[in-house]
């Protein structure tokens, strides 16, 4: 238990469909950050928050918008995705950006299957 | 551009000793930082080195070379649940995590 939780786990969608993927965590973080991991594939960074101000937009597709209500949640809101946005989307939270030291703790990821 | 190299896939023998080597080339560089990742779960942070030289922290140890671009996970008296993916990851000059592909480590007994 690392002290990020997200929801739901598991996610199947179609096409068409408006799903939100909220993710909590309870370390007294700052920063928040949107992952996706496909297999054999390098963890890409989507979005980062820093004091709940988007600091990072790493050339997202705009089916993709995050938000960040206060420091300790985070959405990611998919509306008309496409199958190949299937893979586990992670988030994560560290102590504030900018800093060397600072390591950024998981969640368990949502396994996003695009039908 | 910025590429962090690690092997695909390796294999070790219960009880034994694994090194999983990792090769970096990045815009700046602020440290490097170890993760596992067990199947179907979240990655766990292991290590952190910003400074030449071997960290030890139990049966894992870290090492770094910066000079040289290169840094090496050590697992020490393997254990089957260390079968997981391990994730060399480097923050470069704008702070940003740079990642690799992640190295499977297969334990047999």
């Amino acid at each position: 238990e690392t002290g990020v939780t997200q929801t739901p786990r598991h996610l199947v969608m179609g096409m068409t469909n408006k799903k939100s993927l909220k993710c909590e965590q309870h370390l007294g973080h700052n920063a928040m950050y949107w992952y996706k991991q496909s297999a054999k594939k390098p963890l890409e960074l989507m979005f980062v928050y820093n004091f709940k101000e988007q600091t990072e937009n790493n050339s997202v597709p705009s089916r993709f918008s995050p938000e960040c209500p206060n420091s300790s949640h985070l959405f990611l809101h998919l509306h008309t995705l496409q199958p190949e946005d299937s893979a586990l989307y992670l988030c994560a939270s560290s102590q504030e950006q900018g800093r060397g030291t600072d390591t950024q703790y998981f969640g368990p990821g949502t396994r996003l299957t695009v039908l | 551009g910025q590429n962090i190299d690690q092997p695909t896939e390796m294999t070790a023998t219960e009880g034994a000793i694994v090194q999983i080597n990792c090769t970096y080339q990045t815009s700046g560089f602020n440290g490097l930082f170890w993760y596992q990742q067990h199947a179907g779960e979240a990655p766990t942070f292991l290590s952190y080195n910003v400074l030449d030289g071997l960290e030890e922290k139990g049966r894992f140890s870290s090492f770094l070379s910066r000079s040289k671009g290169y840094s090496y996970l050590l697992l020490k008296e393997l254990q089957m649940k260390d079968s997981a993916s391990y994730l060399c990851a480097v923050m470069d000059s704008n702070y940003q995590l740079i990642w690799g592909a992640g190295t499977k480590l297969i334990i047999k007994p």
